[in-house]
């Protein structure tokens, strides 16, 4: 099981551009989160996709979008990248059972840097 | 809605010594409560998580923690740490209701071990 994957590892964007970021679940897992992490902060949750569509969404501008696709994988967009969008960003795959508790797994995630 | 703050935000100890890491929690709602390490530009591992059951709960490495409901805490311990700790350790909170839900993190906690 190669658990939680992202791409890229590592990116570096000039203000004012847009940047795609990917996630590929852990086998089984159907739901995906994304979560920035600022340096030296803790990961703050962006939003939450669950059947190809947003289920939640944390205090995050329309600039950060997303997409899930059928085989449960998904994107985060960002338009109009800030300096303050540097940041790592990290990937949650989880399991959303009928009933219980769906752990969250992390990937390792994507480091952004916005010159 | 609920918040996580973590109470130092640097501990260092020596090595073989004991370490307790503290959290408290607010939330309106029961909630379930983590405790995840961050290691040097890596993602997020849990530790241990507190569903239900009893209060006491133990992790991976040796770590434990204890839900204390009437302080709302949930502090880290380890009676004998090792240089392989040193790393940073974030406490989280989701809302008790049935799915994937959002985590909240604390600040975190970056523990130094000392030889």
């Amino acid at each position: 099981d190669a658990g939680v994957t992202q791409s890229p590892t590592h990116l570096i964007k000039t203000r004012g551009q847009q940047v795609t970021l990917r996630c590929s679940p852990k086998s089984g897992h159907d739901t995906v989160s994304w979560y920035q992490q600022a340096l030296g902060q803790g990961p703050q949750f962006i939003f939450q996709y669950y059947e190809e569509e947003e289920r939640q969404r944390g205090n995050f501008p329309d600039r950060f979008s997303g997409h899930q696709f059928p085989n449960y994988s998904s994107e985060l967009n960002v338009n109009a990248l800030l300096l303050g969008d540097s940041a790592l960003y990290l990937c949650a795959s989880s399991f959303t059972a009928g009933t219980g508790f769906g752990e969250q797994y992390f990937g390792p995630g994507t480091r952004l840097t916005v010159t | 809605a609920q918040s996580v703050t973590q109470l130092d935000s640097q501990v260092p100890v020596f090595e073989e010594a004991p370490v307790e890491l503290r959290c408290n929690y607010s939330s309106s709602v029961s909630v379930y409560l983590f405790w995840y390490v961050q290691y040097p530009n890596q993602g997020l591992q849990l530790l241990l998580k507190y569903l239900s059951g009893s209060t006491l709960v133990k992790g991976i490495n040796g770590f434990e923690a204890e839900f204390n409901k009437s302080q709302t805490s949930f502090h880290l311990r380890k009676p004998s740490v090792h240089i392989s700790d040193t790393a940073e350790y974030f406490c989280a909170v989701s809302a008790r209701i049935q799915g994937a839900q959002k985590l909240v993190f604390g600040q975190g906690t970056r523990l130094t071990i000392n030889p």
